[in-house]
């Protein structure tokens, strides 16, 4: 079957760094999405890797290894506003996005 | 970027009755939507795909003809939850992308609440 696996919760200091990893067993390899949700809202788009190696976004950096199949997101530089579940999501051979149950941040100050 | 719609962004209805839900993509032609739900604290769960113009791909365990799904133009699709119970009070959430882009845009969401 499908499985990707992250941590159900992490907490963290303002101004600190954080990686939350996520692994992942599906049919096929087609990319992987980090997406940030607040509480009661949609998702919205973090980051996209589907060659190995870190791509930097600003305060937020993915990285991705294939052959491990495994992949983190690093936020640096916390805020407070960056307290929020992250999901972590991977296309299979079939364009289909299997998603992961979700970290929930929780910064603390 | 690409922009999502949803209306309505929260509706209370009563069980037995249907509810419509629209999900628009504003500035592009979506080729492909897909409906979610989520319960609280519990991840996305795909429900369906919906390609334009043809029928919709229903995820196992989801009743197709309780959450009817069209999706008859390149900018709308609706989702209509019939005889709706309790237990359907969820988060729903679209998405929408065309064929050669890998970013799927989501909609705000609608909060659904049977009583």
């Amino acid at each position: 079957g499908q499985n990707i696996d992250q941590p159900t919760e992490m907490t963290a200091t303002e101004g600190a760094i954080v990686q939350i990893n996520c692994t992942y067993q599906t049919s096929g390899f087609n990319g992987l999405f980090w997406y940030q949700q607040h509480a009661g809202e949609a998702p919205t788009f973090l980051s996209y890797n589907v060659l190995d190696g870190l791509e930097e976004k600003g305060r937020f950096s993915s990285f991705l290894s294939r052959s491990k199949g495994y992949s983190y997101l690093l936020l640096k530089e916390l805020q407070m506003k960056d307290s929020a579940s992250y999901l972590c999501a991977v296309r299979d051979s079939n364009y289909q996005l299997i998603w992961g149950a979700g970290t929930k941040l929780i910064i603390k100050p | 970027g690409a922009v999502v719609s949803q209306h309505p962004s929260w509706v209370i209805c009563k069980s037995g009755t249907s509810v419509k839900i629209e999900c628009r993509s504003l500035d592009f032609q979506a080729t492909t939507m897909f409906w979610y739900r989520q319960f609280p604290k519990q991840s996305l769960m795909l429900m369906a795909t919906s390609n334009e113009g043809s029928k919709a791909t229903y995820e196992q365990g989801v009743e197709k003809d309780k959450f009817l799904i069209n999706h008859a133009s390149l900018t709308l699709s609706t989702l209509t939850v019939t005889s709706a119970h309790p237990e359907d009070s969820s988060f729903y959430i679209c998405s929408a992308k065309w064929t050669t882009d890998y970013e799927q845009y989501f909609g705000p969401g609608t909060r659904l609440t049977v009583t």
